[in-house]
């Protein structure tokens, strides 16, 4: 399969654990790109990465949220001290980038169902 | 701040029906509108979307753009079951050069 890959598929944890999430983006492409989707809304951009500099961080994001994209090949979403209004889909998606192109398309991973308890 | 309203929310349609999805936008340096379909969990992607005026269809779905009245619509024809599905609109824009922003999608139901 050469779509983006993510894991777990599903996570249930207790309030006030650490978790963390793992994405895999399709292997060309440059951009990762994080986000949050709660039922009913669509999905909330959490941050992104071109290689492995993370360029954009929503101001809504919390301190407790953190990415990292250490070889800017596979990135890893950590929650630190979770709370019950973390529970959501993390999606992941990336997208390739080059110089001079504007716009190209994200393409999604089938996301990290977390549930928080 | 960028913002993108779909309408209608929800929509229950049979077999065979033509459906009409909306999306309004607003933003200050537009760059791209991308419609996205989701099933059960990744969204897909159907369209993006950058001229004014330029139909872009893909077997029984299509969709446009006008850029002066800040909307976009997503038709889809003789509807089926298997189109069931959350349609998403993300848009590309503002001072953000990689973030899409997201409407809280239309929930099409199609029956048989």
């Amino acid at each position: 399969d050469t779509g983006v890959s993510q894991n777990p598929r599903h996570k249930i944890t207790k309030r006030g654990q650490n978790v963390t999430f793992r994405c895999d983006p399709i292997s060309e492409h440059n951009r990762l790109y994080w986000y949050r989707q709660t039922l009913g809304q669509g999905p909330e951009f959490l941050t992104y990465f071109q290689n492995e500099a993370q360029l954009e961080k929503s101001r809504l994001l919390s301190d407790r949220f953190s990415a990292e994209r250490p070889k800017g090949s596979f990135s890893t979403l950590e929650i630190q001290r979770t709370e019950q209004g973390d529970s959501a889909m993390y999606l992941c998606a990336s997208s390739s980038q080059n110089l001079g192109v504007v716009n190209t398309e994200a393409f999604f991973g089938q996301g990290t169902r977390l549930t928080v308890v | 701040e960028d913002k993108v309203v779909q309408s209608p929310l929800s929509l229950v349609v049979h077999e065979g029906d033509t459906v009409t999805l909306n999306c309004s936008y607003e933003v200050t340096n537009f760059r791209s509108l991308l419609w996205y379909k989701q099933e059960k969990k990744a969204p897909t992607f159907l369209f993006m979307l950058t001229s004014s005026g330029i139909e872009k269809k893909s077997g029984r779905l299509s969709s446009i753009l006008d850029k002066k009245e800040l909307f976009s619509i997503l038709n889809i024809t003789a509807t089926q079951t298997g189109d069931s599905a959350i349609y998403l609109c993300a848009l590309s824009g503002g001072t953000s050069y990689g973030k899409l922003t997201f409407g809280q999608g239309t929930i099409l139901t199609v029956h048989p």
